[in-house]
Order: structure tokens, then C-alpha cells, then sequence
């Protein structure tokens, strides 16, 4: 399997600022995801990041808010931009791995974002 | 469309209680299931998956059967322990893409000593 990190673990910020998340995984890895869950909620993809072209993104996430950036196979970035409280989550990517039967999907540690 | 039914929480057990936690689901193809666990201030991590029907996937002495018949895959565990206390989220994905997961809502577990 892989190993993910997410960097920050976790942040307090103002609203109308902008907060960039890092995941970086150990291996190179085709497909890797961003997810988000609210408090007390399940999980909801908001994008597929693509490595070398703009991300796919779910309904209800647009670009403009949640820029994602895939530069490799190993890296992405999302930002949650012009926060305001109702952001606050806690922020996960995941990747794909192929087994040997079957695929999986691995998260990382997430990111707890509270925004005041 | 994809989507998946939980059964709802919290659930308290005391240890070495018998836990079973309900999960449905509705899918277009032919999905792969999966249980995750989110252990408290930790991220996902994956507990087992079934990729066919009648297969059963277990971890932990925790064990789930892809019913296809009853589009099912409930979770059991035959003597929970306290460390099992977390939320767990049962989830499907359309294996053709190994793309998308989608989740239930979670069910909290709570086993006291």
C-alpha cells in the first residue's frame, strides 16, 4: 500500500484567506482524490486531481474555490480559497493502488481546517 | 446512481458484545465494497473489502459477505473490544473505473469495558 502525508494537519484561519494543502504520497500513483468531510458528516469527493491537466471536479466544487494543483505522480495541492466558517472540515486525499486482485483506495491523515 | 445506506448511530456495546452494523446499497454495475474505519483524531483507514458477490472480506475479526441478492454488506465482529470504538463507514466503487468512492454516513461505535 501507500504512504500518504498531509501537510498542515490541521490550521485556524480568518475569513477570506486562502489555506493550500499538501499531499504527498511515497510512490507514483495514477489516480489521486480530494475529499472533504464536514463535521459530524460522511465524506464528499469534491475532485479527481489529473497529473498534467486541470482537475475534474464534482458538482458543487468549482474551480475558482478549490484550486488543485497535480505537478507529478507523487504530489497535489488543494487550496480552499475565500474561506468563510462553512469550510471548516477536515480535508483528505486519497490515491489508488492496484492490488493484486483488485483496487484499492488509501487516504491520508487529513487536514482539520476551522475557520473563524 | 451509485449510493449507499448505512445503518444510523451511534452504537454502544459493552465488550465482548456481538456488533453488527446494517449497510445497502444501490449500484448500476457490478461495484467492489469496502469498510473503512476513522479511529478518533485519525484519518481512514481501510478495514476489508469484497470485490464479487459471496465474496466475504475480513480484518480484525471483523467480517462483511457482498450479498448481491440483498444488495447487502453488513459488518460483524463477533466480541468487540474497546479499541474498536471508532466510526465506520461502509463504501462502494465502480471497479471498472477504481475511481470514485461513494460512502455512507458513518455509524459511531462506542463499546464500554
Amino acid at each position: 500500500s501507500a504512504v500518504i502525508s498531509q501537510k498542515p494537519s490541521r490550521d485556524i484561519c480568518q475569513r477570506g484567506t486562502s489555506l493550500t494543502i499538501q499531499c504527498q504520497v511515497d510512490s507514483q500513483v495514477t489516480m489521486m482524490f480530494w475529499y472533504r468531510q464536514q463535521p459530524g458528516q460522511s465524506l464528499t469527493l469534491i475532485a479527481t486531481a489529473n497529473q498534467g491537466s486541470e482537475a475534474t471536479y464534482e458538482s458543487g466544487f468549482v474551480i475558482d474555490k478549490f484550486p488543485i494543483s497535480r505537478p507529478n505522480l507523487t504530489f497535489s495541492t488543494l487550496t480552499v480559497s475565500n474561506m468563510s466558517p462553512e469550510d471548516s472540515s477536515i480535508y483528505l486525499c486519497s490515491v489508488v493502488w492496484s492490488g493484486r486482485s483488485s483496487y484499492e483506495q488509501y487516504f491520508g491523515p487529513g487536514t482539520r481546517l476551522t475557520v473563524t | 446512481g451509485n449510493s449507499v445506506t448505512q445503518m444510523e448511530g451511534p452504537v454502544t456495546l459493552s465488550e465482548e458484545a456481538f456488533l453488527t452494523i446494517n449497510c445497502t446499497y444501490t449500484a448500476t454495475g457490478y461495484p467492489s465494497l469496502f469498510w473503512y474505519v476513522q479511529y478518533p483524531g485519525e484519518g481512514l483507514q481501510l478495514l476489508l473489502k469484497a470485490t464479487k458477490a459471496d465474496d466475504k472480506g475480513s480484518n480484525k475479526g471483523f467480517e462483511a459477505t457482498y450479498r448481491k441478492e440483498t444488495t447487502s454488506f453488513h459488518l460483524e465482529k463477533g466480541s468487540v473490544q474497546v479499541s474498536d470504538s471508532a466510526v465506520y463507514f461502509c463504501a462502494l466503487s465502480d471497479i471498472a473505473g477504481a475511481n470514485n468512492l461513494f460512502f455512507g454516513t458513518g455509524t459511531r461505535l462506542t463499546v464500554i469495558p
